[in-house]
């Protein structure tokens, strides 16, 4: 089985723009997780996605947005990027059965943003 | 709301020794707890999960950790590690009964010196 993919895995923007990262989870897996990982900061929960509505939030403004499809593929968007913004953002994917604390997270390699 | 600590934020053991990573938490309520491995330009794999029962989980590599309510602890062990255990390790911990939103540690890099 093919593993969690992340699309791009390198990518560097500048102060003010805004940038879509995409995420494949594993077949069959219906709930993907969005994490920011930053030296700073550490990991940090960004949102989860099942069955394409947002069931859980982390503590983020607003300019940061995810979606999910039919296919269970998501997307998180950055608007109006600052340089505090520069991590690397992970996606991980799980059954998203009820009981939900307790299915394994697989996570994809991750995606460097870096913000100028 | 929940919080984590791993103590040690770089641990240095030379390979065939044991080594022990430790983990304090703090939460009002029931928790599952994990311990996941980064290598290098990877995300995270999980190593072991807490989530009920026996309080000595065993995980993949050779790891295991021990749930201690009394001490709120999860410390992962491992009792010889490889050069290929050099890597950065997280421990994590969420809410048993409520919203499953994890909480990570800060990380401790365990490098191992041959």
């Amino acid at each position: 089985k093919a593993g969690v993919t992340q699309t791009p895995r390198y990518l560097i923007k500048t102060r003010g723009q805004q940038v879509t990262l995409s995420c494949s989870p594993i077949s069959g897996h219906r709930s993907v997780s969005w994490y920011q990982q930053t030296p700073g900061q550490g990991l940090q929960f960004l949102f989860e996605y099942f069955s394409e509505t947002q069931r859980n939030k982390g503590n983020f403004p607003g300019r940061f947005s995810g979606r999910q499809f039919s296919n269970s593929r998501s997307e998180m968007n950055v608007s109006t990027l600052e340089l505090g913004d520069s991590a690397l953002y992970l996606c991980a994917s799980s059954l998203g059965n009820p009981g939900q604390g307790t299915d394994t997270q697989y996570f994809g390699p991750g995606t460097r943003l870096t913000v100028l | 709301a929940q919080s984590v600590t791993q103590l040690d934020s770089q641990v240095p053991v030379f390979e065939e020794a044991p080594v022990e990573l430790r983990c304090n938490y703090s939460s009002s309520v029931s928790v599952y707890l994990f311990w996941y491995v980064q290598y290098p330009n990877q995300g995270l794999q999980l190593l072991l999960k807490y989530l009920s029962g026996s309080t000595l989980v065993k995980g993949i590599n050779g790891f295991e950790a021990e749930f201690n309510k009394s001490q709120t602890s999860f410390h992962l062990r491992k009792p010889s590690v490889h050069i290929s255990d050099t890597a950065e390790y997280f421990c994590a911990v969420s809410d048993a009964g409520g919203s499953y939103i994890p909480t990570f540690g800060r990380g401790t890099s365990l490098i191992v010196h041959p």
